[in-house]
């Protein structure tokens, strides 16, 4: 089955206490991407993916790293995590050309206390 | 830069009521138009899409008709039910640039 998986789904950390949700994809897309979604603000983009070692900003990117090793995997790195990035996360992934769809993960729910 | 701006939520609709959420966007050239659904605790999908003026992407009783003259992309259904409750984002993608989202609209639908 064609999916992206991210993990954890929840999670509760403390500030400051570095820590990483795991994004890999299953169907070869050379794209891949990062997003939170907050209340009225809809979905903002953190850093994406154009293929392996090829990353770079997105709108919201302050805080956050990302790393693209390999073609299925794209974890997002907080280094020291502080309570404005208490968010839902999502991770998605879509292959060159085509008509541009989105495949998205079924999101991260992180509070940061 | 390209942009989508969306009806304001929260809509609430009785079962059977017909739906329209509207979507306009902004952007040079041609882009592909999408809606895509986020039902509670999931991630987003895809919906339905259209790639060029005057396509109609539709997907279980839902449409949306690509206008270039109003750059809009209205959503719609004749008669909703319960299980279309949701979060539904408008969104258009250019080229190789980013997929950019509208700001989503909250349905509920009362049975």
């Amino acid at each position: 089955e064609a999916q992206v998986t991210q993990n954890p789904r929840y999670l509760i950390t403390v500030t400051g206490k570095k820590l990483t949700v795991t994004c890999s994809q299953n169907m070869n897309h050379e794209y891949m991407s990062w997003y939170r979604q907050d209340p009225g603000l809809g979905l903002r983009q953190i850093y994406y993916s154009m293929n392996v070692e090829v990353t770079d900003k997105g709108d919201v990117p302050e805080g956050y790293k990302v790393s693209r090793k390999e073609k299925r995997n794209f974890p997002l790195i907080l280094e020291s995590p502080s309570p404005n990035q208490t968010s839902l996360y999502f991770c998605a992934s879509r292959a060159h050309g085509g008509t541009g769809e989105l495949f998205f993960g079924e999101g991260s729910r992180l509070t940061v206390l | 830069g390209n942009s989508v701006t969306q009806m304001e939520g929260p809509v609430t609709l009785s079962e059977e009521a017909f739906l329209t959420i509207n979507c306009t966007y902004t952007a040079t050239g041609y882009p592909s138009l999408f809606w895509y659904v986020q039902y509670p605790g999931e991630g987003l999908q895809l919906l339905l899409k259209a790639t060029k003026a005057d396509d109609k992407g539709s997907n279980k009783g839902f449409e949306a008709t690509y206008r270039k003259e109003t750059t809009s992309f209205h959503l719609e259904k004749g008669s909703v039910q319960v299980s279309d409750s949701a979060v539904y984002f408008c969104a258009l993608i250019q080229g190789a640039q980013k997929l950019v989202f509208g700001q989503g609209t909250r349905l509920t639908i009362n049975p």
